[in-house]
C-alpha cells in the first residue's frame, strides 16, 4: 500500500471523449504531481500543486487540464486526446520542503487514445 | 541544468549473479540521489536513497553510494532473485525544496532461474 490510489487503473477512449483521471493520496502530503511515462523516454513531469496551487506547468498541451480541489486530490481532465497521448499517467505526493524530496506514486492509469 | 544518465537495458542475469546498474547524474547545487523500482504493472516505488556526499542508501539488499568526485549512484547487489526483475530509475532531486524530481530513461533487469 503506497498510500496514494489512482482511479481508473485502466482506460480507453476515443479522440473525442472526455474523461478524468482521478488521484487520492492518504499520507498528509501538501504536493502533488503528475507524469506521463511512454515507452523509452525518462518520466516526463507534467504538473505541480503546492498546498493546491498549480507551480509548474511543463509545456503540456491544453487538452491536458489538472484540477487540485484540496491537497488531498488530484485530477487530470482529458479532451480531445491524440494516439500519442497514450502512456502510463503516474500521480506521486511528497512533503515539499528541503530534505524532504521523496515522492511517493501510485500505480498509474494505463491509458490507450483510439 | 540537472540530469541523470542510467546504463541502457535491458540486462538478463542468472539468479545469485551480481548486479550492478550505473548512474551519473548533472546537478546544481547539492541535489539528493535516489534509485526507484517499477514491478511489472505498477507504479513507482522508492528503492533507496541519499541526500548527501559518501552517503549510502541500502534497501533489500540493494546499495547505492552517493560519489561526488565521479557524480555517480550506482546501484549494486550482490546476488539478485527472479523477484527483483523489474524496471529501475535513478533520479535526483535539485534540494532547493521546490522537489522536482529528474529521471533516467530506466534499466530493465530480467532474473531468470
Amino acid at each position: 500500500e503506497t498510500g496514494v490510489t489512482q482511479t481508473p487503473r485502466h482506460l480507453v477512449m476515443g479522440m473525442t471523449n472526455k474523461k478524468s483521471l482521478k488521484c487520492e493520496q492518504h499520507l498528509g502530503h501538501n504536493a502533488m504531481y503528475w507524469y506521463k511515462q511512454s515507452a523509452k523516454k525518462p518520466l516526463e513531469l507534467m504538473f505541480v500543486y503546492n498546498f493546491k496551487e498549480q507551480t509548474e506547468n511543463n509545456s503540456v498541451p491544453s487538452r491536458f487540464s489538472p484540477e487540485c480541489p484540496n491537497s488531498s486530490h488530484l485530477f487530470l481532465h482529458l479532451h480531445t486526446l491524440q494516439p500519442e497521448d497514450s502512456a502510463l499517467y503516474l500521480c506521486a505526493s511528497s512533503v515539499r520542503e528541503v530534505g524532504e524530496e521523496t515522492q511517493y506514486f501510485g500505480p498509474g492509469t494505463r491509458l490507450l487514445v483510439l | 541544468g540537472n540530469s541523470v544518465t542510467q546504463m541502457e537495458g535491458p540486462v538478463t542475469l542468472s539468479e545469485e549473479a551480481f548486479l550492478t546498474i550505473n548512474c551519473t547524474y548533472t546537478a546544481t547545487g547539492y541535489p539528493s540521489l535516489f534509485w526507484y523500482v517499477q514491478y511489472p504493472g505498477e507504479g513507482l516505488q522508492l528503492l533507496l536513497k541519499a541526500t548527501k556526499a559518501d552517503d549510502k542508501g541500502s534497501n533489500k539488499g540493494f546499495e547505492a553510494t552517493y560519489r561526488k568526485e565521479t557524480t555517480s549512484f550506482h546501484l549494486e547487489k550482490g546476488s539478485v532473485q527472479v523477484s527483483d526483475s523489474a524496471v529501475y530509475f535513478c533520479a535526483l532531486s535539485d534540494g532547493t525544496g521546490a522537489n522536482n524530481l529528474f529521471f533516467g530513461t530506466g534499466t530493465r533487469l530480467t532474473v531468470i532461474p
